[in-house]
């Protein structure tokens, strides 16, 4: 299947800093990807959906000023966590879409994910 | 809308025998449905979807899933379980131009 990379795995940040997680389509052109978030022990939440060239559409309560969505190519996607607090600490996991990798099945493919700590 | 509803938070079987998870879902339109797999601290891998065609679905892994639209559901099998199989599962639903819903998620454990 298609590989999506997010990089990095870990990372820790104090508190009131920003923190970017990188999310590539590596052997595909992600025309759409998405940005989940996912508590310890619970499933994935669906955060925002990005289109290339175009503005994240976020979902209900997910503050977008304080994530910052930018896909500005069809194999990059960002995630900025901006003022990170520790409530910010969460394991996040992109997915992406696009062309003949996944069709139109819906089918997503997934990075392997960031744990993000904020101290 | 669609729904999933994962039913047990955590299953636990011996090694050797059946593996079933259960799932159901809601959809206004037909579904599409996918079973993942979540190791530790890791991302998720598809073991199976069902995209309108066969109901029975083979997946990686030796898992398999039956979509029964007469009882709204996508349950998970495998004859025989190993103890490389613990991990998070999860199930999960779309239509076609709609995102994909998860279910919260089940935690199979292996007992030898």
């Amino acid at each position: 299947g298609a590989v999506v990379s997010q990089h990095p795995s870990r990372v820790i940040c104090k508190s009131g800093t920003s923190v970017k997680i990188e999310c590539r389509s590596l052997d595909f052109q992600a025309t759409t990807m998405f940005w989940y978030r996912q508590f310890p022990k619970q499933s994935l939440m669906l955060m925002a959906t990005s289109n290339e060239g175009s503005k994240a559409t976020y979902e209900q309560g997910v503050e977008k000023d304080k994530f910052l969505i930018n896909h500005a190519s069809l194999t990059l996607s960002t995630l900025t966590v901006t003022s990170a607090h520790p409530e910010d600490s969460s394991f996040y996991i992109c997915s992406a879409r696009g062309g003949l990798a996944g069709g139109n099945t819906g089918e997503l493919f997934f990075g392997e994910g960031s744990r993000l700590t904020v101290l | 809308a669609q729904s999933v509803t994962q039913l047990g938070s955590h299953v636990s079987v011996s090694e050797g025998a059946l593996v079933l998870l259960r799932c159901n879902y809601s959809s206004s339109v037909p579904p599409y449905l996918f079973w993942y797999v979540q190791y530790p601290n890791q991302g998720l891998q598809l073991l199976l979807k069902y995209t309108s065609a066969a109901t029975l679905v083979k997946g990686i892994n030796g898992f398999e899933a039956e979509f029964k639209k007469s009882e709204t559901s996508f349950h998970l099998t495998k004859p025989s379980a190993h103890m490389s199989d613990a991990a998070e599962y999860f199930c999960a639903v779309r239509g076609r131009n709609t995102p994909l819903v998860f279910g919260k998620g089940t935690r199979l454990s292996v007992i030898a």
